[in-house]
């Protein structure tokens, strides 16, 4: 089974509107925590918010915000007043706390494209 | 700019030869990650080094391997090099304490001829 699950390929999304991109997650480890990253065309990865499985309230950066539902194992990026520099791929990603390495597992990504 | 550098940044070779792809994490990070991010494949985890003892490993094939110097710096070597291969490398590393994160290099983009 998919640890991570992106369920949205692609998703367009008109400049200054807010976007959710969908991450579920498959574990039996209670202690986890949820990363998401963006890479532009360019290529390299930005890791945008952090989420751990035990923080209270849903973690917010900037204009990222990330929904922690954990009882239906979802973690979903909400960007809030989006930008053209917002286009980009978009990869939900997972540690497990019982793994012997604390190795990142990543989902297959949602490109985002921002119209002006 | 993430602080993790990655040589080279483009490598074209032909099928059956050997690369080496070379990682220094941050400053002060003792855990590298090596990941390969091709088009059918996503993001997979190659293999983990904490300090220079292997801490981890995934999907990494036997013609691969890689190791982690007493400075730190890792690399990651491919040899019997097939057309599959083809991908963009990516060195992580991460902090001691924090929640996680990795800091990914800009990637090593191998094409394979």
């Amino acid at each position: 089974a998919q640890k991570i699950t992106q369920t949205q390929p692609g998703m367009f999304v008109q400049e200054k509107e807010a976007v959710t991109l969908d991450c579920t997650y498959d574990t039996s480890d209670p202690s986890y925590g949820l990363f998401w990253y963006k890479q532009p065309s360019s290529g390299e990865m930005i890791f945008l918010i952090y989420q751990g499985s035990y923080d209270q309230q849903n973690a917010t950066e900037g204009r990222y915000s990330l929904n922690f539902q954990k009882a239906r194992k979802s973690a979903n990026l909400v960007i809030s007043a989006s930008q053209l520099g917002d286009s980009a791929m978009y990869f939900c990603a997972m540690r497990e706390d019982n793994n012997a390495g604390n190795m990142l597992t990543f989902g297959g990504g949602t490109r985002l494209m921002v119209k002006p | 700019d993430s602080g993790v550098t990655q040589t080279p940044k483009h490598l074209i070779t032909a099928t059956g030869q050997r690369v080496t792809l070379r990682c220094s994490p941050r400053s002060g990070d003792l855990s590298v990650y090596w990941y390969q991010q091709s088009l059918d494949q996503g993001l997979q985890f190659l293999i983990q080094y904490y300090n220079g003892e292997e801490r981890a490993k995934g999907n990494i094939l036997e013609r691969f391997s890689a190791q982690q110097f007493p400075d730190l710096h890792s690399e990651l070597n491919l040899s019997s090099l097939e057309l599959g291969d083809s991908a963009l490398y990516f060195c992580a590393s991460s902090k001691r304490g924090g929640p996680g994160e990795l800091f990914f290099g800009e990637g090593s983009r191998l094409t394979v001829l």
